[in-house]
């Protein structure tokens, strides 16, 4: 059981947009500590895909957008692609656990 | 361009320890500015911190591990490691080592590619 709530799965088809939530508590991301989000593409590390709530790393298009709110965080795609499936994860500093916390991940799939 | 490298024994037995090393190469291990963490990924599930440390030589450790992990940093080599004790299949992962921005528990934003340990017999 992960510190940080995410949907197992989530699809959309091309060109549509879908949003993944990442629900916590107030030990984490209700305690106003930044979230972030991470692609994994099948076989590869995770790539930094939004950090800071909704800030983007060089190179991360515009369609990937984060937001936060309460004790939950959001990241959003637009304009889905094939090459958007993969996993996607939330994470945060919980402080109750004195450290890092994941989400379960959430499985994108574009029909 | 800054790269992590991880290296170590692919098969390891049940109740030895487990030991991996991660390679920093492109920058120094000794920059104020970070952290260096590992995390793990069993089969078909989702990522686990592990722990961090900075290069001084401060710890930070996931407290379900914490009995059971070391981690150490080499600047003269611009390395840091791993040590796991008492593995049990529960153990066999993907690990990864990282770059922690600014703060142990903050964002990573380089990944080494991972190595995959399997905890058997």
């Amino acid at each position: 059981q992960s510190v940080l709530t995410q949907p197992p799965s989530v699809s959309g088809a091309p060109g549509q947009k879908v949003t993944i939530s990442c629900t916590g508590s107030s030990s984490n991301i209700g305690a106003g500590y930044d979230v972030h989000w991470y692609q994994q593409l099948p076989g590869t590390a995770p790539k930094l895909l939004i950090y800071g709530n909704s800030n983007r790393p060089s190179g991360v298009p515009d369609r990937f957008s984060g937001s936060k709110s309460g004790t939950s965080a959001s990241l959003a795609i637009t304009g889905l692609q094939a090459e958007d499936e993969a996993d996607y994860y939330c994470q945060s500093y919980d402080s109750s656990l004195s450290g890092s916390v994941f989400g379960g991940g959430t499985k994108l799939t574009v029909l | 361009q800054l790269q992590l490298q991880e290296s170590g024994p692919g098969l390891v037995k049940p109740s030895e320890t487990l030991s991996l090393t991660c390679t920093v190469s492109g920058g120094s291990i000794s920059s104020t500015n970070y952290y260096w963490g590992w995390i793990r990924q069993p089969p078909g599930r989702g990522l686990e911190w592990i722990g961090s440390i900075y290069y001084s030589g401060s710890t930070y450790y996931n407290p379900s591990l914490k009995s059971r992990v070391t981690i150490s940093v080499d600047t003269s080599k611009n390395q840091f490691s791993l040590k796991l004790s008492s593995v049990t299949a529960a153990d066999t992962a993907v690990y990864y080592c990282a770059r922690h921005i600014r703060y142990f528990y903050y964002y990573m934003d380089v990944w080494g590619k991972g190595t995959t340990v399997t905890v058997s017999s």
